[in-house]
């Protein structure tokens, strides 16, 4: 199985709201990230945990907070955003081997953020 | 900085007829992957290259890794309506950094 899940599928929130995108992956991956995608771009890398710790942090305003409560779960709390900040939020995940190992990299379906 | 070039960045084309894509860099990577991506979903892993001049085929999409692990390929044969989507690749650096290409947007036309 090479799922990954993302829940909601869709968010609108005002400037002033909280609220969480989450994530899950039962792959035994022990490396999961936070990706931003634009209309017609590539994904943004924002986060990375390897084992449970933030490894990357690609100099994310502090309005974005990830979360990785185990090896499974990834969460990204959202406070205060900007309209600028709407955009398709990805989660992916992949096993951290050395070498020239594969290093496949699955993505969940994203959340679709609308900022108002 | 690491760079990974796509060409082209569009195309359309009538169902039935061959393209190749390409992904071009200066840099060399572990392993590359191509993805492929619908509107408002996630990407989709179609391969991963990993040894240098490898080619790999999934029914009719053709991959093959450049000899100096610089660029990659993807040809499609008899290209299908459901082939339409966003072609992504992504050169992995280090353990964590997957650098993605600029993305071709492939339409097919019945």
């Amino acid at each position: 199985d090479t799922e990954v899940t993302q829940t909601p599928k869709h968010l609108v929130m005002g400037m002033t709201n909280k609220k969480s995108l989450k994530c899950e992956q039962h792959m035994g991956h022990r490396a999961m990230y936070w990706y931003k995608q634009k209309a017609k771009k590539p994904p943004e890398l924002m986060f990375v945990y390897s084992y449970e710790k933030l490894s990357i942090n690609e100099s994310v305003p502090s309005r974005f907070s990830p979360e990785c409560p185990n090896s499974s779960l990834l969460n990204l709390h959202l406070h205060a955003l900007q309209p600028e900040d709407s955009a398709l939020y990805l989660c992916a995940s992949s096993q951290p081997t050395s070498g020239r190992a594969k290093r496949e990299q699955y993505f969940g379906p994203g959340t679709r953020l609308t900022v108002t | 900085t690491q760079l990974l070039e796509q060409s082209p960045q569009f195309l359309s084309i009538q169902e039935g007829e061959n393209l190749t894509v390409y992904c071009n860099s200066s840099s060399v990577f572990s392993s590359l992957q191509w993805y492929r991506q619908e509107p408002g979903e996630g990407p989709v892993l179609l391969v991963t290259v990993v040894t240098g001049g490898e080619v790999k085929k999934l029914k009719r999409l053709t991959f093959q890794f450049g000899d100096a692990r610089k660029d990659s390929s993807l040809h499609i044969t008899a290209a299908q309506p459901g082939d339409t989507g966003l072609y992504l690749c992504a050169g992995v650096s280090g353990t964590y950094k997957y650098i993605f290409g600029t993305g071709t947007r492939l339409k097919v036309l019945a």
